[in-house]
């Protein structure tokens, strides 16, 4: 059971609201991703993180934002939610192992709802 | 451009029988595949792995089968029990250095 934690579970907010949404890891995993994922349907990478003040964006663009001050957290930011960001974020660490891929271990996810 | 699919998108099962769930990709550079289960309300749960040098792995009730000939790849689930509900997963990438690419996802519901 991998050790990685978001907060808050789910979240009804009101368009305009700034929102972040945080992830934690207990497992001194180097590499750090977020996806978006609505109902029933595959998962996007937004953004991802190798190692502290590293982020990159990912293959589905989105209007949020990371930091990666420390190691274990990874912070997604919304700076004015809009319904059309209503969807699924789901967090993921991973640990680089020099040239050998790694698994990715996911959070249970943050269900937001923007009104 | 390179994608990861599932064959079918449902697929239902009797309790005791065995499953198997199919997934295509084709990107040939593809070193790492990996299954997921993602149960309702909850983020995805590693199954099972393997690399591009295997062609068969096994682990607790589950067995992965890479055809790297034809870019396909299966998890067979023996004696599927109520509890393997969820959507299934696969995912792959080239390398240590790339990104996951997730298939669409499979939704496996078992019948008592």
């Amino acid at each position: 059971e991998a050790d990685i934690y978001q907060t808050p579970r789910y979240l009804v907010i009101g368009t305009g609201k700034k929102i972040t949404l945080e992830c934690s890891q207990t497992m001194g995993h180097d590499k750090m991703y977020w996806y978006q994922q609505d109902p029933g349907m595959e998962l996007h990478l937004i953004h991802y993180s190798y190692g502290v003040n590293s982020t990159e964006k990912g293959d589905l663009s989105s209007e949020s934002t990371v930091s990666r001050i420390r190691t274990e957290h990874f912070p997604l930011t919304l700076e004015s939610a809009r319904p059309s960001h209503t969807s699924q974020y789901l967090c993921a660490s991973s640990e680089a192992q020099g040239g050998v891929q790694e698994t990715q271990y996911f959070g249970p996810g943050t269900r937001l709802l923007v009104l | 451009g390179e994608s990861v699919g599932l064959h079918l998108p449902t697929l239902s099962v009797q309790e005791g029988d065995n499953s198997i769930i199919n997934c295509a990709y084709s990107n040939s550079a593809s070193d790492y595949f990996i299954w997921y289960k993602q149960e309702s309300g909850k983020g995805p749960q590693f199954i099972i792995d393997i690399r591009s040098n295997m062609d068969k792995r096994q682990g607790q009730r589950v067995t992965v089968l890479l055809n790297k000939t034809v870019k396909h790849l299966s998890l067979q689930i023996a004696a599927t029990q109520p509890g393997d509900s969820a959507v299934y997963f696969c995912a792959e990438t080239p390398g240590s250095n790339y990104k996951l690419t997730f298939g669409k996802g499979t939704l496996l519901t078992v019948n008592p």
